[in-house]
């Protein structure tokens, strides 16, 4: 079984100060993990993906992420939010075929001034 | 390249009519899913087609019923919708049933009064 925790359900930060979303995950197998973005009224957009390849992994728009196996965690950051970063985002594993992607429930980030 | 899109953007349905989503993708992706959205919860997968000619169900099928017309092109329907089916549809599409990476459409926010 997979499940994935985001601990967070809403996280508020000023323009220029850094971002931490956290994310922990359980799975039986070895896991790929995901974040992905989504912006007010849109789709998805995929930020990052880990594939048992390094564990920090570099996204789009500065974000990164760090897979670390003894925490179970993938947590979320970047050095230096911008306003065009708020938007509700999703960690997501995967330890099978693509059918069993499992979302956690989303953090909604604030960017204020 | 448009990527997944997916008709109509909003729709409102009365108890008990039927109405299908449509979802097609351009890049010659064999895999497709459909999932809902719904708030606090995460996204959930309704069904998918790990490749053309073959459906199956995912975490919440009841009340739905698909078609994978052809590679480029999967149907959701709902043959007697119900309130408790307002949601927000998203379709997703991948390369494979075995690429963990799935590319998403913009949604099909529907509501049933």
């Amino acid at each position: 079984a997979q499940s994935v925790t985001q601990l967070d359900s809403h996280v508020s930060v000023s323009e220029g100060t850094p971002v931490l979303l956290r994310c922990n995950y359980s799975s039986s197998y070895s896991p790929s993990l995901f974040w992905y973005v989504q912006h007010p009224n849109k789709g998805l957009q995929l930020l990052l993906k880990y594939t048992s390849a390094a564990t920090l992994v570099k996204g789009i728009n500065g974000f990164e992420a760090e897979f670390k196996k003894s925490e179970t965690s993938f947590h979320l950051t970047k050095p230096s939010a911008h306003m065009s970063d708020a938007a509700e985002y999703f960690c997501v594993v995967n330890t099978g075929t693509a059918s069993k992607l499992t979302f956690g429930t989303g953090t909604r980030l604030q960017v204020t001034l | 390249n448009a990527g997944v899109t997916q008709t109509p953007k909003f729709q409102v349905l009365k108890t008990g009519q039927s109405m299908t989503l449509q979802c097609a993708q351009d890049m010659n992706h064999n895999s497709m899913y459909w999932y809902r959205q719904d708030p606090g919860m995460g996204l959930r997968l309704i069904y998918y087609s790990a490749s053309e000619g073959t459906t199956d169900k995912g975490e919440v099928p009841n009340g739905y019923n698909v078609s994978r017309l052809n590679k480029r092109e999967f149907s959701l329907r709902l043959e007697s919708a119900a309130p408790s089916q307002t949601s927000v549809y998203f379709c997703a599409s991948s390369e494979a049933a075995d690429t963990r990476e799935q590319y998403f459409g913009p949604g099909t926010r529907l509501t049933v009064t």
